[in-house]
């Protein structure tokens, strides 16, 4: 089964960006195409913020944005705010099989 | 209005057999394309993707659970049934069930619809 890493935590500052990272298993074909994002506030259920890499779903703040690079995604917060301060999660479908990973997580925190 | 609720024990003995049932509104699991999917999440710890189930009865797991679980509909009642066997301490987790995101005619590799959650614990 894949395996997607993050970091296990970010910080900045209120009106800053943040970039958050999501390493797939390189030369799996899939991870360029369905990694998607999730908000978890505390106690709270996951939040759909990104999906297909890039893709926002109706609602969700334009402060989102999705990207990739190489075997790499990443999840970007413009102009940050208190509210953002929550747990992230990648996800995505791998090559060749039914699952569904998630990364390990990462909290962000608005300094 | 699109909702889920996971319904079931919060609190199940070493080995036992856990049923959580995700019962749903707003949509019919018949309508092609849609999945419901169930997702767990240990306290402190990221999420864990256990199952799924697809409009069709097409059934996946996550392979190194498979022989645990087992994932049905029950299209009538708008339920979708989850069941673990031989649960341990290690499966303490709060479990989700959700949608798989459809939209424009689309079905996506995201969940869109969650589930509150419902905490279950595993001890004797």
């Amino acid at each position: 089964q894949s395996a997607l890493t993050q970091p296990a935590s970010v910080s900045g500052s209120p009106g800053q960006s943040i970039t958050i990272s999501c390493t797939g298993t390189s030369g799996d074909i899939n991870f360029y195409h369905y990694v998607s994002w999730y908000q978890q506030h505390p106690g709270k259920a996951p939040k759909l913020v990104i999906f297909d890499v890039s893709n926002r779903p109706s609602g969700v703040s334009n402060r989102f944005s999705g990207s990739k690079s190489g075997n790499t995604a990443s999840l970007t917060i413009s102009g940050l705010q208190a509210e953002d301060e929550a747990d992230y999660y990648c996800s995505s479908h791998p090559s060749n099989t039914p699952d569904w990973v998630f990364g390990g997580g990462t909290k962000l925190t608005v300094l | 209005q699109i909702t889920l609720k996971e319904s079931g024990p919060t609190l199940v003995k070493p080995t036992q057999t856990l049923t959580l049932t995700c019962t749903f509104s707003g949509f019919s699991l018949s309508t092609s394309g849609l999945g419901v999917g169930w997702i767990r999440q240990p306290p402190g710890k990221a999420l864990e993707w256990l199952a799924l189930i697809y409009w069709n009865d097409d059934k996946r797991y996550s392979p190194s659970l498979r022989s645990r679980f087992t994932i049905t509909q029950d299209t009538s009642k708008n339920q979708v049934v989850l069941t673990m066997t031989n649960m341990d301490p290690v499966d303490t987790a709060t479990y989700y069930c959700a949608l798989k995101y459809c939209t424009g005619g689309s079905c996506y590799w995201a969940f869109d619809y969650w589930g509150q959650g419902t905490l279950v614990t595993v001890s004797s």
